[in-house]
């Protein structure tokens, strides 16, 4: 079955730097999708990616869609403490495929 | 006017005893589905129901017994509880097997 990679796993920046994460896939994926989750909510979506090449931007985040499909990151910008919280990845493959979720990345932003 | 809500939010309940968790999306989706968080944060799917049927089922105990009486809910019954049932229960919804929208979440914890 498919699989993502997320990484890293867990990030402990100051507010003001900018964060980084990718996952990975070990097949082509039609859609990317970035959620953060909030302590004690539930993931919300972020960004959706449709195509290959796609870079979009929500406020002071920034995914792409990688160009092989087998790849995807998300840039936070400006970091600020409510960006706290675990982020994931996640994509779906073929038509019709479920929705795959990577493990997550915990983002920690100290004041 | 939550899109996915589910209830309760938080449930604390002994081994042994059967309990349910309700969803209802508002959204006009015709996708449900159950997901189930561990304490590694890993998001792990359960079941999904695509107009009221069932498409996929993982490998769950059947002590766990989704009920789709229309589009809009997907209830989750849970017999005989166990410890290892402790757990963060979200529902979720999308259209086709497109984005998919969560729910809060319903925090499991068996004593």
């Amino acid at each position: 079955g498919q699989q993502l990679n997320q990484s890293p796993q867990s990030m402990f920046i100051q507010e003001g730097e900018d964060v980084s994460m990718n996952c990975t896939s070990s097949s082509i994926f039609n859609t990317w999708l970035w959620y953060k989750q909030d302590p004690g909510e539930g993931p919300v979506l972020l960004i959706a990616l449709y195509k290959a090449g796609e870079l979009t931007s929500n406020g002071r985040l920034t995914a792409q869609f990688g160009i092989t499909r087998k790849d995807s990151f998300l840039n936070i910008s400006a970091s600020i403490p409510s960006d706290v919280g675990i982020y994931f990845c996640a994509g779906h493959g073929t038509s019709g495929s479920r929705l795959t979720f990577g493990e997550g990345t915990q983002l920690t932003v100290n004041p | 006017d939550t899109a996915v809500s589910q209830t309760p939010k938080y449930l604390v309940t002994q081994m042994g005893n059967d309990k349910s968790i309700k969803c209802e999306q508002n959204l006009g989706h015709d996708t449900m589905y159950w997901y189930k968080q561990d304490s590694k944060k890993f998001l792990k799917i359960m079941f999904s129901y695509n107009n009221k049927e069932l498409i996929i089922n993982e490998t769950v105990p059947n002590r766990f017994s989704p009920k789709s009486p229309d589009k809009a809910h997907l209830n989750l019954h849970i017999n005989s509880l166990e410890l290892g049932d402790s757990a963060v229960y979200f529902c979720a919804s999308s259209r086709g097997g497109n984005t998919i929208y969560f729910g809060e979440g319903s925090w499991l914890t068996v004593v």
